[in-house]
């Protein structure tokens, strides 16, 4: 089973910061990483899939990069609608997905 | 409009059964393989299932496997999942996701908006 990890879990940014959010895997994902936002009482929203590519619709402030097993999502000039918890998510076996255990970015 | 809505949550005792539903509408549903992800209160997002687009595969989380059955009626544009001698750690808002098509295959574009299974004595 692949295993994924978050870094920070818990983000304390200003308006206009950049952030960046990295994951990691327990094995070599060949770029299959999906970026996910999500806020309280809402359901996930795509952010980002193929370690990079940004979702139809999305600010072009958001941004992923890696490869193998170390992944990272940029928010360029944090806005005050960024402010939600972020998870990664492998999708390398269609036989088992994972998340990851998700960072929240709060407000300093 | 283009939706994934999800019904059956509710409130069962420990070791019964409950059938979630999601309609999707609005989309060539047999064009997808979907998934079943669910989140405990105050947790984070765990996927449970998925099913292929014409229903002749299935793969399931380790800790439901024996219990859950996804399955899927393409003429009705629905999703089901069975869920058998529930326990208490079962208890979730659980989504239904769209696995996106190429490109975006195996990352989930459209989500449903959730619903409450909680398990409970």
């Amino acid at each position: 089973d692949i295993h994924m990890t978050q870094a920070p879990s818990t983000l304390s940014a200003s308006v206009g910061d950049r952030v960046i959010i990295t994951c990691r895997a327990s094995q070599s994902l060949s770029g299959w990483l999906a970026w996910y936002q999500q806020k309280p009482g809402k359901a996930p929203k795509l952010l980002i899939y193929k370690a990079s590519s940004l979702e139809s619709g999305v600010p072009s402030r958001f941004s992923g990069s890696g490869s193998g097993t170390e992944f990272a999502l940029t928010i360029n000039s944090l806005q005050p609608d960024d402010f939600a918890t972020y998870y990664c998510q492998q999708y390398k076996s269609y036989s088992l997905f994972t998340f990851g255990p998700g960072t929240k970015v709060d407000i300093k | 409009e283009v939706q994934l809505v999800e019904s059956g949550g509710g409130l069962v005792q420990p070791g019964g059964s409950l059938r979630l539903s999601c309609d999707a509408s609005g989309l060539t549903f047999s064009n997808y393989w979907m998934s079943w992800v669910r989140q405990a209160p105050g947790k984070g997002l765990e996927w449970v299932a998925n099913i292929k687009k014409d229903g002749s595969e299935q793969y399931y989380v380790d800790s439901v496997k024996g219990r859950f059955t996804i399955s899927r009626d393409n003429a009705k544009n629905l999703l089901y999942l069975q869920m058998n001698s529930l326990r208490v750690e079962d208890t979730a808002v659980y989504y239904c996701a769209r696995d996106g098509n190429s490109p975006s295959q195996g990352a989930f574009d459209m989500w449903g908006q959730g619903t409450m299974v909680t398990v409970s004595s």
